[in-house]
């Protein structure tokens, strides 16, 4: 069956970065784009962008570009965010979600990334 | 752009129903029928419900239901159960080709 595992905790300090992943399972990985959300505690969900799992093209939603990154290994199956000069208010728990056109299918287990001095 | 604008919370008791509005614009929900509902369980991932407005995906119960009017989209939940107790979430695709979210209804089972 479908599966998205991301990577686990993470706890960062301000200024440095984390990368996250999201191994996919149980379909060919390069067939669906990859979104990435955002919540914050208690807070939301904030779609931030998408990478086409096919040619790499990364789409960085409003609020998202310039820190972070969204990449790929096909070769595992897996996609990658990385934020770099984090800042507390980047403490979230952060979810892959494959989507197989204007819907988001399957979502990771999400990964909390918390920024504390 | 702007978050679709939900309810912050409903309740209602077993077997009772209930509906959640998520209003948006002609360029998002108005203009698109690529409305999309999410259920989030306390502490879980998020989970399709709805999709295209009032599509089903199969596994998800028939008394979850979604329909549109102009610009705003609606989640019908009929005989509540005290499981349904969760986050529901409104998304639609963009006339900026992108995604938004709707801020998020919190269901209460009385």
């Amino acid at each position: 069956q479908v599966q998205l595992v991301q990577s686990g905790s993470e706890l960062r300090k301000p200024g440095a970065s984390v990368k996250v992943s999201c191994k996919a399972s149980g379909y060919i990985f390069t067939t669906y784009s990859m979104n990435w959300v955002r919540q914050a505690p208690g807070q939301g969900l904030e779609w931030m962008g998408w990478i086409d799992t096919n040619t790499g093209n990364p789409t960085y939603g409003q609020g998202f570009t310039g820190r972070f990154v969204f990449s790929l290994d096909t070769s595992v199956s897996t996609a990658y965010l990385q934020i770099s000069s984090l800042k507390a208010e980047d403490t979230a728990v952060y979810y892959c979600a494959m989507s197989s056109g204007y819907l988001f299918d399957q979502w990771g287990q999400g990964t909390l990334v918390i920024v504390s001095s | 752009q702007s978050a679709l604008t939900q309810p912050a919370s409903v309740s209602g008791s077993p077997g009772q129903s209930i509906t959640i509005s998520c209003t948006g614009t002609s360029s998002d929900v108005g203009g698109y029928n690529y409305v999309t509902w999410y259920q989030q369980l306390p502490g879980k991932a998020p989970k399709l419900l709805i999709y295209e407005v009032s599509n089903r995906p199969s596994g998800v119960t028939n008394r979850f239901s979604g329909s549109k009017s102009g610009n705003t989209a609606s989640l019908t939940i009929s005989g509540l159960q005290a499981e349904d107790e969760a986050d529901y979430y409104c998304n639609s695709y963009t006339s900026s080709h992108s995604w938004v979210f709707g801020g998020g209804t919190k269901l209460t089972v009385l």
